[in-house]
């Protein structure tokens, strides 16, 4: 299994550009999940799915947009991308919540710059 | 709202010495509790976790034991290794209706001298 991937690993953006971030997990997970990595910060959650054709609004969804068209895939979109978006992107995944989590399983990230 | 708080970074320890990384929590309810270990360059994975009150997760010679009436879940470990230099997360899922969603808190530097 390659558990959850991400693509691509770097991207170095324009202010204006617009790009779209690709995640992937072969688990058969039903959440999933994207999260900023700031300094200081810790986490931050973007956007997340409880399952296909389903999205939610996190923490910080302001100047994202997401869609999850097939269960495997989770895609985080910016259509006009700002300076203040240049962060580390995680994709995350698990299986159904409920009264205890087992753990989310986490892609290795994708280190945005927007100049 | 659910929050967790670590104690600031960096932490900076010659090997073998003894790792504290406090972490504190407020939630309603019952949460569960992780740390999370970020090594250079890669994503978070599960170090350990707990899920009620007086449990004591354990992996990798790293404890941490879910404390309610402190509301924390400190994590140590006795003697540490270069090996261990890495980003630390403290984590909570409140459960019920949360859909698995994680609160974390701002992450510990920890870097380890031979």
């Amino acid at each position: 299994n390659a558990g959850v991937t991400q693509t691509p690993k770097f991207r170095v953006l324009k202010t204006g550009q617009s790009m779209t971030l690709l995640c992937a997990q072969d688990m058969n997970h039903e959440y999933m999940y994207w999260y900023r990595q700031d300094p200081g910060m810790g986490l931050r959650l973007i956007h997340y799915s409880v399952g296909e054709g389903t999205t939610a609004k996190g923490e910080v969804p302001d100047g994202y947009n997401v869609s999850r068209l097939k269960k495997q895939n989770f895609l985080l979109g910016l259509e006009s991308a700002a300076p203040s978006q240049t962060s580390v992107y995680f994709c995350a995944s698990t299986y159904s919540g409920g009264r205890t989590l087992n753990e989310q399983f986490f892609g290795p990230g994708t280190r945005l710059t927007v100049l | 709202g659910n929050s967790v708080t670590q104690m600031e970074g960096p932490v900076t320890l010659s090997e073998e010495a003894f790792l504290t990384i406090n972490c504190t929590y407020t939630a309603t309810g019952y949460p569960s509790l992780f740390w999370y270990v970020q090594y250079p360059g890669e994503g978070l994975q599960l170090l350990l976790k707990a899920t009620k009150a007086d449990d004591k997760g354990s992996n990798k010679g790293f404890e941490a034991t879910y404390r309610k009436e402190t509301t924390s879940f400190h994590l140590e470990k006795g003697s540490v290794q270069v090996s261990d230099s890495a980003v630390y997360f403290c984590a909570l899922y409140a459960g019920g209706t949360s859909y698995g969603k994680l609160t974390f808190g701002q992450g510990t530097i920890l870097t380890v001298h031979p």
